[in-house]
């Protein structure tokens, strides 16, 4: 099956510093990729979302870049908040609209 | 969008017996799925439960341990059969609406 993976289980930033969580995926086919973060007794919550006919897609705060060629994708996230606080998952869809999640990196904002 | 609810939130069981997982759904949809997710772990998907079909498992999962009910299209139940510690996790399901896919809160289960 698919894989999805996170470089680092951790990421700790400043407030109002940028922040950038990488993910890699395996299977070059994947059309379809999406970013969740999950607060503590929370269920993922959608954050966005890219297709691979797009390199980058911005939204509030927020921006995904995709690199077809290393299968690498990125989650940035401009002027952190401690409401940022969260893990962060990107994910795969698969051929039954189902997702394959990748580890999770755990973002810690410092006040 | 749509809001998901999940009964019970959380619940401690003892080995050997069965709870049922309740997800209901504001809106009617045609998919929903149940994941499972392991303390500190990320989420794996348990099974698909498209209503009108049986339930299509995913590798590791069989009906006899996790049977799904999908009887209408706002509501599913997943049940945990014959627990065990290791059943010990956050059952969630999530339902397809265009391209995205939402999530209920989750059941924190814990087996003693």
């Amino acid at each position: 099956g698919e894989s999805v993976g996170l470089h680092l289980p951790t990421l700790s930033v400043q407030e109002g510093d940028n922040s950038i969580i990488n993910c890699a995926y395996s299977n070059s086919a994947s059309d379809y990729f999406i970013w969740y973060k999950q607060e503590s007794g929370k269920g993922p919550q959608f954050i966005i979302d890219i297709r691979s006919n797009m390199d980058k897609r911005q939204g509030q705060r927020v921006t995904v870049l995709l690199n077809k060629t290393v299968k690498h994708l990125s989650l940035q996230i401009a002027a952190t908040q401690p409401g940022d606080s969260a893990v962060y998952f990107c994910a795969e869809k698969g051929g039954a609209n189902n997702l394959f999640f990748g580890t999770g990196t755990r973002l810690t904002v410092i006040p | 969008s749509a809001v998901i609810s999940q009964k019970p939130s959380r619940d401690i069981c003892q080995r050997g017996t069965s709870l049922t997982i309740q997800c209901q759904v504001d809106s009617q949809v045609t998919m929903m799925f149940w994941y499972r997710q392991q303390p500190g772990q990320s989420l794996t998907l348990i099974a698909t439960a498209n209503q009108g079909s049986e339930a299509t498992y995913e590798s590791g999962f069989v009906i006899d341990k996790f049977p799904i009910s999908r009887p209408n299209l706002t509501f599913s139940t997943l049940t945990v059969s014959n627990m065990s510690p290791e059943d010990s996790s956050i059952y969630l399901c999530s339902v397809g609406l265009a391209a995205e896919q939402y999530f209920g809160p989750g059941t924190r289960l814990t087996v003693t």
